[in-house]
């Protein structure tokens, strides 16, 4: 199953308003990451939020960690229809495995003109 | 500029018939990817590779193979594809240490009749 689920599926929202995915996880992680993908396009890295960190900004983004409840959020404040796209949360768990990232199945935000 | 480059963009193809999806990133980076993208699963990886000559499975590896003989190049082998390889793969690429933002190649579509 996937380490990072994200929810909602899918979000639609108007222009101007503030837009907030959240991501939970399983296991200990070293970093959360969230990427951004326009239709059609390869992933966009936007932020990462290192397991000590519990907020971070950039730009009109904030990512907020909770590892206590292995979750994270990501807020997009006065949006724009541009940043219309799929986020996805990827998360580099603290295992002696090789595996770098396990993405989440991402959510579709729409916005509104 | 920094690049990852995937060829071929779109491809349909028959059951069967030998194909290779390049892939190549001009950042000197050790460690690449690669991924499948399916509607509703999110991105998994097929196989990545940590240096030159050094590979290992993802999650979903049956029916695929790659190879990195130069630390820019790691192309994707399917050698009798099939209908349910149908799909958008995803390069990519990132230095180490694992868990840092990977760097995407803007996919390759596909279509297995």
């Amino acid at each position: 199953s996937q380490q990072g689920e994200e929810d909602p599926q899918a979000l639609s929202i108007q222009e101007g308003e503030n837009a907030t995915m959240n991501c939970s996880y399983k296991t200990s992680i070293n970093n959360l990451q969230w990427y951004r993908q326009n239709s059609g396009r390869g992933l966009v890295h936007l932020i990462l939020i290192r397991s000590n960190e519990r907020e971070k900004h950039s730009g009109r983004l904030r990512v907020t960690l909770d590892t206590s409840k292995k979750s994270s959020s990501l807020l997009i404040t006065a949006s724009r229809a541009a940043d219309t796209a799929s986020y996805f949360c990827a998360t580099s768990v603290s295992d002696t495995g090789r595996r770098a990232l396990t993405f989440g199945s991402g959510t579709r935000l729409q916005v509104q003109p | 500029e920094a690049q990852v480059t995937q060829n071929p963009r779109y491809l349909i193809t028959v059951t069967g018939k030998k194909l290779t999806v390049t892939c190549s990133q001009n950042m000197n980076h050790e460690y690449m990817s690669w991924y499948r993208q399916d509607p509703g699963l999110g991105l998994r990886q097929i196989y990545y590779s940590m240096n030159v000559e050094v590979t290992d499975k993802g999650d979903v590896p049956e029916g695929y193979k790659v190879s990195r003989k130069e630390k820019r190049n790691f192309p994707l082998i399917l050698e009798s594809p099939s209908p349910n390889q149908t799909s958008l793969y995803f390069c990519a690429s990132s230095p180490l240490p694992r868990g840092q933002p990977q760097h995407f190649g803007d996919g390759t579509r596909l279509s297995i009749l």
